[in-house]
């Protein structure tokens, strides 16, 4: 079975672009979480579907970031325009339905805005 | 404030010599408490889920356990395979969505 998959692995763009990173989780989860990793910082929460509806955004930074997950499946997370400070790891994780459920991870997106 | 603190910052062990990693957590109502490995280039790795005060899970050569304030993940007689980052992290019972996790451990066996 095919894990959580994100793409691309890296992204470079210049400030003031815009970049989509991608997350296809785990057939069937309906939770889909989107995580990022600062530059020597813990990984912290950024939002949480379930199924198609954000159940969660409190950890997006600002309105220069956009979730969607269109149908339920994949997701896909913009910046727009990308700072300097948006630079990290991105990671996508699913779970299935039920509280207490671990969350399979992705691999993550490096984004360097430069 | 939920915040989640791990210890050492760095470890490095020698093949075979056994030690623990703390993780020391303050949430409002613990729903889970989770370790995850992760090596370099790649996204966490679940390890366990702790529930309560006093569980103990176990796979090979590692061993987790929870307090009401910390847990610790133990580690017998380590191999070189398994030095990776070691991330703990807390699920509140306040929030069904947010897991907050700790710096992580950085953790290197020596053959």
């Amino acid at each position: 079975e095919a894990g959580v998959t994100q793409f691309p692995s890296h992204s470079v763009i210049e400030k003031g672009q815009t970049v989509t990173l991608r997350c296809d989780p785990i057939s069937g989860h309906d939770n889909l979480y989107w995580y990022r990793r600062v530059m020597g910082k813990e990984i912290k929460f950024l939002l949480h579907f379930v199924k198609e509806s954000k159940q969660d955004e409190s950890g997006m930074p600002n309105n220069r970031f956009l979730a969607e997950r269109t149908g339920g499946t994949y997701s896909t997370l913009k910046v727009q325009p990308a700072e300097l400070e948006d630079s990290g790891v991105y990671f996508c994780a699913s779970s299935p339905v039920g509280a207490n459920t671990e969350a399979f991870f992705g691999q993550g997106t490096r984004l360097t805005v430069v | 404030e939920d915040q989640v603190t791990q210890s050492p910052e760095a470890l490095r062990l020698q093949e075979g010599e056994s030690s623990s990693l703390n993780c020391s957590y303050t949430v409002s109502g613990l729903r889970g408490l989770f370790w995850y490995r992760q090596d370099p280039g790649k996204g966490p790795e679940f390890l366990f889920t702790l529930y309560s005060a006093g569980e103990e899970k176990e796979k090979e050569r590692l061993k987790a356990t929870l307090t009401k304030k910390e847990s610790f993940l133990h580690i017998t007689a380590p191999k070189p395979e398994d030095s990776a980052t070691y991330l703990c992290a807390v699920q509140a019972a306040t929030s069904y969505d947010k897991v907050i996790f700790g710096p992580g451990t950085s953790l290197s066996v020596i053959p």
